[in-house]
């Protein structure tokens, strides 16, 4: 079955690092990968895409990465602040029956950046 | 103001009882989704709709109902048969094809009392 990992521990990083956060899938054959952020009792807000021909996409302090041999994204926040904390989605759309199929989401990683 | 606008924000219903979340969007977007959101579960997606008149079913769809009459609307129906209704719902929506990114609403918290 499809499946999307990502860290399921709180990631705890101090003010000023680089964050580094993985998602890892199987089963899937993604056209593209979305990462979302998530604060407590609100909805999810997109953040990047990155589509399977990119390796790298980068927008402000964000990277990402996707390693579509390695069925891997990578999320990076540099000079992480305080106010980056949250929960961070990574997100896929399969293909089914010739049309898009609704957005797999990922369990999300709990990041605090610690002053 | 474009968006996506889900009511109530807050919702107790008894055991055995249906219940109708809305959610309505000025995005003029095709795609609109529906989500349940438990505690270490992440978002599982419960219904999908690219066009008016259709929808597909996601990954936990027993128990609940929806329908899409109009573009900008598309209710989910809680129904009596959904186990463990007590739950956040997420609506989303977004423009269909595979680039597209989903815009959610802040979402319905149902409490079965």
């Amino acid at each position: 079955s499809q499946k999307i990992e990502q860290n399921s521990e709180a990631l705890n990083i101090q003010e000023g690092k680089t964050a580094t956060l993985t998602c890892n899938y199987t089963n899937y054959s993604p056209a593209y990968l979305q990462w979302y952020r998530q604060d407590p009792g609100r909805g999810p807000v997109f953040l990047l895409l990155i589509r399977e021909n990119e390796k790298e996409k980068r927008k402000e302090r964000l990277k990402v990465t996707f390693d579509t041999t390695l069925k891997q994204s990578l999320f990076h926040i540099t000079a992480s602040q305080p106010a980056d904390s949250a929960t961070y989605l990574c997100a896929l759309r399969g293909y089914s029956g010739g049309g898009a199929d609704g957005l797999t989401f990922g369990k999300g990683t709990h990041l605090i950046i610690q002053p | 103001d474009g968006g996506i606008t889900q009511s109530p924000k807050y919702l107790f219903r008894k055991e055995g009882q249906n219940v109708t979340l809305s959610c309505e969007q000025n995005l003029n977007h095709d795609a609109m989704y529906w989500y349940r959101q438990d505690p270490g579960q992440g978002l599982r997606l419960i219904y999908y709709s690219q066009i008016v008149n259709d929808f597909q079913k996601g990954d936990i769809a027993e128990g609940y109902s929806v329908s899409r009459e109009k573009k900008e609307s598309f209710p989910l129906t809680v129904t009596s048969a959904q186990k463990n209704p007590t739950a956040f719902y997420l609506c989303a929506s977004g423009v269909t094809g595979l680039g597209g990114e989903a815009f959610f609403g802040q979402g319905t918290r149902l409490t079965v009392v």
